[in-house]
């Protein structure tokens, strides 16, 4: 199983909503992380979990809450978002070197 | 902080002709990959060098790690409408951080 399952796959929300997007992979990497891609520019690192920890963390805004609650889960609870948030959420998840496996992403639309 | 630059932007090619996309970093690094992402889709890895003037061949796709490790190409010979996409360059920069180039983005024309 070399595939990354992420839902939903569009989300829409209002500024006061809290949400969460959920990331799950099964090919026993232990590093998961987080991007956002904003329309024509490259994916943004956000977070990354090692070993079920965090261990990047890019100045992301607190209103981003990132949680690893095992070695093949990864969410992302999202709480008063603005619209300049409205992007493509990506997770991927890849062995301590070598290839990351993506997700087909979180289209999110903020409101 | 670590740049990575792609070149060209944009690439419109006739189907069958050639391609090329090239990765600039303003640091030596340790290995670079590549990744393609179709128009709505996601990135998918393609390929990972490590090794000085490295070159590696994917059926029509060629890549290559330049000799002082700052900069790689990928070649597409004789492009097909399935090649369509943006293509990235990514490196590490420390332990699992990855910083992804500005991508070139490929249209071919039928």
């Amino acid at each position: 199983d070399t595939e990354v399952t992420q839902t939903p796959k569009h989300l829409v929300m209002g500024m006061t909503n809290k949400k969460s997007l959920k990331c799950e992979q099964h090919m026993g990497h232990r590093a998961m992380y987080w991007y956002k891609q904003k329309a024509k520019k490259p994916p943004e690192l956000m977070f990354v979990y090692s070993y079920e920890k965090l261990s990047i963390n890019e100045s992301v805004p607190s209103r981003f809450s990132p949680e690893c609650p095992n070695s093949s889960l990864l969410n992302l609870h999202l709480h008063a978002l603005q619209p300049e948030d409205s992007a493509l959420y990506l997770c991927a998840s890849s062995p301590r070197q070598g290839a990351s496996f993506f997700g087909q992403g979180t289209r999110l639309t903020v409101v | 902080g670590q740049q990575v630059m792609q070149i060209p932007q944009y690439q419109h090619v006739q189907e069958g002709e050639d391609f090329t996309t090239y990765c600039n970093s303003s640091t030596t690094l340790s290995n670079i990959q590549w990744y393609k992402q179709r128009p709505g889709g996601h990135p998918v890895f393609l390929i990972q060098l490590v090794k000085s003037g490295e070159v590696k061949k994917q059926k029509r796709l060629t890549f290559q790690f330049g000799e002082a490790k700052k900069n790689s190409s990928l070649h597409i010979t004789a492009t097909q409408t399935t090649d369509v996409g943006t293509y990235f360059c990514a490196v590490t920069s420390g332990t699992y951080k990855y910083i992804f180039g500005t991508g070139t983005r490929l249209k071919v024309l039928a």
